[in-house]
């Protein structure tokens, strides 16, 4: 069982919409969690992350957590076609130091 | 550029030869990672430094892999006798030690192996 899961898309909004990405894992002692963005042939780019249960905003940018339920998600508001990327779930390993890696959802923007 | 550097950008290389990457993080962070990634897929770890000791590696790091980190500041990685199945982007990504660990990428060396 993959440890971490995502949809991979494509997701296609269109501009100016709410584009919702989902994420679930499997390791209930997992504590932090990253969302990642990763343009085609570039590395990824931390976005944001969170640790506790609830809602955590930046921007345009909300991250969403439900321990219970093992997921966490991830709302970008007013979403512009440079949001166009692949948006990378990653929770951290049983070690705490590695980061385990969904395989990304595909979110297309369209003007 | 005060970000994760990684040298070179592009590697070619034929199955067989050896290769080595290098890896400077930024210059406070104490953690250092080695990720690949290959098309369709999320970075998989493969070892983490913290400082000079490397404390954990991944089963994906076959014994023709080895990394070091001699002083606790940049990083090499190096790969034995490669295979096409090596050819990947190859990840480093650096940290704090306290607090949450937020990894922050450089920007990969890519390897293709022919």
């Amino acid at each position: 069982q993959k440890e971490v899961e995502q949809n991979s898309g494509p997701l296609s909004v269109p501009e100016g919409a709410i584009a919702s990405l989902n994420c679930t894992y499997s390791d209930r002692g997992s504590q932090s969690f990253f969302w990642y963005r990763q343009y085609s042939g570039k590395s990824p780019e931390l976005i944001m992350f969170i640790y506790s249960n609830g809602d955590k905003e930046d921007g345009r940018f909300t991250a969403q957590l439900n321990k219970a339920s093992q997921y966490v998600s991830l709302l970008i508001r007013d979403s512009q076609p440079s949001d166009s990327a692949t948006y990378l779930c990653a929770v951290n390993s049983n070690s705490g130091y590695a980061l385990n890696f969904g395989k990304g959802t595909s979110l297309l923007v369209t003007p | 550029d005060t970000g994760v550097s990684q040298d070179p950008r592009h590697k070619i290389t034929k199955r067989g030869q050896n290769v080595t990457f290098r890896c400077d993080p930024i210059s406070e962070h104490n953690r250092l990672y080695w990720y690949r990634q290959t098309l369709g897929q999320g970075p998989e770890f493969l070892t983490y430094f913290q400082n000079e000791a490397q404390l954990e590696k991944s089963r994906l790091l076959s014994d023709r892999f080895s990394a070091e980190r001699p002083k606790g500041s940049f990083s090499t990685l190096e790969i034995q006798r490669t295979e096409q199945g090596d050819s990947a982007m190859y990840l480093c990504a650096s940290s704090l030690v306290a607090g949450v660990p937020e990894a922050f990428f450089g920007q990969g060396t890519r390897l293709t192996v022919v």
